[in-house]
């Protein structure tokens, strides 16, 4: 019965690299969501993935974000060109299905030097 | 955005009671969650309502009202661990369904 897990859990990077998170989601939840948390703000989504249908892409805020989703498990986080605005905690959550509460990762907290 | 509001600080002492109100805007709603988020961890699930009415879970309630876009967590016989920060987080339909809209979260502090 594991949770959700997240990799890395930190990431130092220098502006202008590529990194890309991994998420683990809850074995048999269809859905998989991404989140970005900075500091003292509100959890921002990013991404919804829910089974094979088109994921719901409309919360990346600029084209150096990408997301895939091999079926229904591992998701990987793209950010390329990292702006030092981009520091934040990045949450994953998944979830039954899109209508079910959602449980989250550990998050990996991602530093753009 | 979806103005989800709740306050920024809270501060109450042990043994006490504190109720943490949000707010929220009515259009396409479909369910409202709280979270408690300790710091540096991921927020981890307290309730959902998606009925008008109070639900009540040990130390926790939530309370819904649809029609007023109102929501608060009642939380009871504070301790110390309750200390953190509590999100309310509103679900919604239609194209947009299966995202969660958060507040930016109410941190508690429990006093001995």
């Amino acid at each position: 019965g594991a949770g959700v897990s997240q990799s890395p859990s930190n990431k130092v990077t220098e502006k202008g690299k590529d990194v890309e998170l991994r998420c683990d989601p809850i074995s048999g939840h269809t859905a998989l969501y991404w989140y970005r948390q900075r500091l003292g703000q509100g959890l921002e989504f990013l991404i919804y993935f829910q089974g094979n249908s088109a994921p719901d892409k409309s919360g990346l805020p600029s084209d150096r974000f990408s997301a895939e989703r091999t079926g229904e498990s591992v998701s990987t986080l793209t950010i390329q060109r990292t702006q030092q605005e981009d520091s934040a905690v990045y949450l994953c959550a998944s979830s039954f299905t899109g209508e079910e509460t959602q449980y989250f990762g550990p998050g990996t907290r991602l530093l753009v030097l | 955005g979806q103005n989800i509001d709740q306050p920024t600080e809270m501060t109450a002492t042990e043994g006490a009671i504190v109720q943490i109100n949000c707010t929220y805007q009515t259009s396409g709603f479909n369910g409202l969650f709280w979270y408690q988020q300790h710091a540096g961890e991921a927020p981890t699930f307290l309730s959902y309502n998606v009925l008008d009415g109070l639900e009540e879970k040990g130390r926790f309630s939530s309370f819904l009202s649809r029609s007023k876009g109102y929501s608060y967590l009642l939380l009871k016989e504070l301790q110390m661990k309750d200390s953190a920060s509590y999100l309310c987080a509103r679900g919604s339909r239609g194209s947009t369904l299966g995202r969660l809209y958060f507040g930016r979260g109410t941190q508690l502090t429990v006093w001995p």
